[in-house]
């Protein structure tokens, strides 16, 4: 079992839908990434979360430790939301900022 | 501020070679970390560097070496090159070792023939 699932692995959606991306875990963590990679590699960090919640525009993540859950909200989807989400953790052994898990990815595409 | 920059960005190499990728952090980061991404095992984590000295390592071979120098600039090697090491390699640095956000670079797609 890998130690971060997320879900969905695929989701299409319509423009101005919200979409939620789920993430658990089963490692004790430090902190919880959210990442976002356009097609041609580039990785951008959405968010960092310790515990509750952050936004940042259209977009929201919310984190509950005691559940190893986070869920990754987009509000009113946008064809350039379409994008690979990847949700990351890192361990809260081994001391390193580096080592960090990653989920499979939820690929999202948007049509207009 | 200029970005996370990684050289080469595009790489083809035969089996047996050697390879040197680059990498140079943020201007003030000193903690850069290597990661392999493949369409199988997605993104897996290589090692971490933090003032020249490697702090963690990933489940690779020996294959796979990294170091850092003492601008932070930071390379990885991988000799005796297989098929399957073909993937992007990125590379990411921050700020502080621990809790801080991660800056990623461009990557190295590394193709293997």
């Amino acid at each position: 079992k890998n130690e971060v699932e997320q879900s969905p692995q695929n989701l299409t959606a319509q423009e101005g839908e919200f979409i939620t991306i789920n993430c658990s875990y089963s490692v004790g963590i430090s902190a919880l990434h959210w990442l976002q990679q356009h097609p041609g590699g580039g990785i951008v960090s959405l968010f960092m979360l310790s515990s509750g919640k952050k936004k940042h525009g259209r977009l929201i993540a919310t984190i509950n430790i005691q559940e190893k859950h986070s869920s990754l909200h987009i509000t009113a989807s946008h064809p350039r939301d379409s994008a690979v989400y990847i949700c990351a953790v890192m361990p809260n052994y081994g001391g390193s900022q580096g080592n960090l898990i990653f989920g499979k990815g939820t690929k999202l595409s948007v049509k207009p | 501020k200029a970005g996370v920059t990684q050289t080469p960005r595009y790489l083809i190499k035969t089996r047996g070679q050697q390879v040197t990728l680059s990498c140079s952090p943020i201007s003030g980061h000193r903690s850069v970390s290597w990661y392999q991404q493949t369409p199988g095992q997605g993104l897996q984590f290589l090692f971490e560097y933090f003032s020249e000295t490697q702090r963690n390592k990933g489940n690779f071979p020996g294959r796979f070496s990294g170091r850092q120098f003492s601008n932070s600039r930071s390379e990885m090697n991988v000799s005796t090159l297989e098929l399957g090491d073909s993937a992007l390699y990125l590379c990411a640095s921050s700020l502080q070792r621990e809790y801080g956000e991660q800056f990623f670079g461009p990557g190295t797609r590394l193709t293997v023939l």
